[in-house]
């Protein structure tokens, strides 16, 4: 079965700075999906990028980008010049779609603080 | 587009009583799925819906969560009757076509269950 860890349950970062979140997962699929979503205190799940696994080129959004590392399994997200409203869960999540899976596979979680 | 909608926002209840939550997924979008969020378990599939038909409902817990989809505008989940361990934030979320893979959440609803 697919899973998907992050080993970093909390993160504290300074504003402005750099930070990176890990994820790593484990498949035995080929052609699959990544994602990272935000949930913030409002508890909304806001998607903040994602990355199919047969592009690789690295997935960019603004100040978001991740870096994949398809053989090391390997999916994490950088964020640049970080804010204060960047402070949330960040949740790396897995996607294959195949056969009758519909579902995305959810880590753990890694709490942000951001401290200004 | 007003996003994925869900109602309640909060529901409080007591141990015994029946508890509907509700969705109404973003319009266009053919899939429909409920998630629940707690911090023992994290976020877990409940049931997906593809075309008003359910597809995979392997995640419910147990018969006393049923979920319908009577039309392509409108979703709920059924608890009946409802469990203090039932207590959770439940997602509602919607996709418009399974090989784009994004899936647009709700705000969910908070549920306690006394």
């Amino acid at each position: 079965a697919q899973t998907v860890t992050q080993s970093q349950p909390e993160m504290s970062v300074q504003e402005a700075e750099t930070v990176t979140l890990s994820c790593t997962y484990d498949t035995s699929e080929s052609d699959y999906y990544l994602f990272w979503y935000k949930q913030p205190p409002s508890r909304q799940m806001i998607l903040v990028i994602r990355q199919e696994a047969y592009k690789q080129q690295n997935a960019t959004e603004n100040r978001f980008s991740v870096n994949f590392q398809k053989a090391a399994k390997s999916f994490s997200l950088k964020i640049s010049d970080s804010q204060l409203g960047d402070a949330a869960m960040y949740f790396c999540a897995y996607a294959d779609y195949g056969g009758s899976q519909g579902n995305l596979i959810f880590g753990k979680g890694t709490k942000l603080s951001v401290k200004p | 587009d007003a996003g994925v909608i869900q109602s309640p926002r909060h529901e409080v209840t007591e141990m015994g009583q029946e508890v509907t939550l509700r969705c109404k997924p973003i319009s266009g979008h053919d899939y429909l799925f409920w998630y629940r969020q707690t911090m023992m378990r994290g976020l877990e599939l409940l049931i997906y819906f593809n075309n008003n038909v359910p597809i995979d409902d392997s995640g419910m817990p147990e018969d006393r969560f049923s979920a319908k989809m009577p039309n392509a505008s409108f979703s709920t989940l059924k608890i009946q009757p409802s469990e203090p361990r039932d207590s959770a934030v439940y997602f509602c979320a919607s996709s418009l076509d399974r090989k784009q893979e994004t899936q647009y959440f709700g705000p969910g609803t908070r549920l306690l269950v006394l």
